[in-house]
């Protein structure tokens, strides 16, 4: 079955910095790559994704690009403000079920 | 609107002791999930229901038993809660229409066994 790594665990960043997170997944199925964002006290929310047929995708300050050769994606966050502190997280989904990476605690130093 | 509710949001409780979450999403979707996220935030999925119907169940305890008495609701309860049982509890929906669609998730409910 699939299964998704994700590094780093943790990463820390100056504000204003960019940050980035990547993920590895091995079923060359996959073909639906989402990126969710848990903040402190709440559930996590879906803040970008990218489906095979794309190799990236953009909204604001936030990228994800993915390279189907190499069974990757990551997700890029430019100019990064103190709201951006959270846990993130990776999945890869080749129909119905959704593969979850560990998370990465994205911690913004001012 | 909240798109998917569950109740409560926190359960302290003691070792011994029956519960219930319960879940609601009123985003019309098909299929309803229960994750549990422990204290190094990985994310398990433990059920998930199609139209009421069990299609995923992973390894948990049988103590553990979800409920879908309609597609828009999906219960947790747990028997005989035990100190490693707490943990954030979450429901999550989506549609089913041959790809993930719209897959979200509600707040959460923390679950303390003391």
């Amino acid at each position: 079955g699939e299964n998704v790594e994700q590094h780093p665990s943790t990463l820390s960043v100056q504000e204003g910095d960019s940050a980035v997170i990547k993920c590895t997944y091995s079923d060359s199925a996959s073909n639906y790559f989402p990126w969710y964002k848990q903040e402190l006290g709440k559930g996590p929310q879906l803040i970008i994704d990218i489906r095979s047929n794309v190799g990236e995708k953009k909204d604001q300050r936030i990228a994800v690009t993915l390279n189907k050769t190499a069974k990757h994606f990551s997700l890029h966050i430019t100019e990064t403000q103190p709201e951006d502190s959270a846990v993130y997280f990776c999945a890869a989904s080749t129909g119905y079920q959704l593969i979850w990476g560990a998370g990465t605690k994205l911690i913004i130093k001012p | 609107d909240t798109a998917v509710s569950q109740t409560p949001k926190y359960l302290v409780t003691q070792m011994g002791n029956d519960k219930s979450i319960k879940c609601e999403q009123n985003l019309g979707h098909d299929t309803m999930y229960w994750y549990k996220q422990d204290s190094k935030k990985f994310l398990k999925i433990m059920f998930s229901y199609n139209n009421k119907e069990l299609i995923i169940n992973e390894t948990v305890p049988n103590r553990f038993s979800p409920k879908s008495p309609d597609k828009a609701h999906l219960n947790l309860h747990i028997n005989s809660l035990e100190l490693g049982d707490s943990a954030v509890y979450f429901c999550a929906s989506s549609q089913r229409d041959g790809r993930v669609v719209g897959y979200t998730f509600g707040s959460g409910t923390r679950l303390t066994v003391v």
